[in-house]
């Protein structure tokens, strides 16, 4: 089975600076990589997914990620960050299904804290 | 457009209860997905269905859970009875199709908060 794993569970970063959220990946095959954010009490948000092609993906809010074959790592990025980015930030990864199709397979979440 | 729809947002229950929860996703997206996301853990998905077949339920605990998407499109998830274990936010997905790629993206709804004392 593909699996993501996220090692920070918070990250802290003070407004203005750029922040990074870890993650890094294990599949057989290639990887479709998606990053999804959640705000307190909403549903999960898509914010970009990798496919195929430029290793740089652009996503909404001004994040963007990389994709790193070598090292097998999706880091989440963005160059200035906001306190109202402070949320939950999920990485997921394509899973194949005994029976056929793919479904979306989840890290554990790293909280991201914003602060003045 | 319209969101994935799901309610209600937050129930509480003591243990052996039943519970639903109801999900009406947005319109034309022919995949629902029914996933568990237990505090401090990633969402586990528990069923996908395609239409109103059942693609995977390889992780939904059958002696208790239950679902079913009858029509097409609104879904329903049941747990009965509940254990303490079960409390979690419960989130229903859409997405336009299955197959392809899977490159495609899955809208949430805000979830279904149950505590189970």
């Amino acid at each position: 089975a593909q699996s993501v794993a996220q090692p920070e569970d918070q990250v802290n970063v003070a407004e203005g600076n750029p922040l990074t959220v870890k993650c890094t990946y294990s599949v057989s095959g290639n990887p479709y990589l998606f990053w999804y954010v959640q705000y307190p009490n909403r549903g999960l948000q898509f914010l970009l997914k990798y496919i195929t092609g430029d290793n740089l993906v652009k996503g909404s809010y001004g994040f963007e990620a990389e994709f790193n074959k070598s090292q097998t790592s999706f880091h989440l990025k963005k160059p200035s960050a906001l306190v109202s980015d402070s949320a939950l930030y999920f990485c997921a990864v394509r899973d194949l299904l005994t029976g056929g199709g793919n479904k979306l397979t989840f890290g554990t979440g790293t909280q991201l804290k914003v602060e003045l | 457009e319209a969101g994935v729809a799901q309610s209600p947002r937050y129930k509480i229950i003591e243990k052996r209860q039943s519970v639903a929860f109801w999900c009406n996703p947005i319109s034309g997206h022919a995949t629902l997905y029914w996933y568990q996301q237990i505090l401090g853990q990633g969402p586990k998905l528990l069923i996908q269905f395609q239409n109103n077949g059942v693609v995977d339920d390889s992780q939904l605990p059958k002696d208790r859970f239950s679902a079913e998407r009858l029509k097409g499109v609104d879904s329903t998830l049941k747990i009965q009875p509940a254990k303490l274990e079960d409390s979690a936010v419960y989130l229903c997905a859409s997405s336009l199709v299955l197959g392809g790629s899977g490159a495609n993206v899955l809208t949430f709804g805000a979830g279904s908060r149950l505590t189970v004392l």
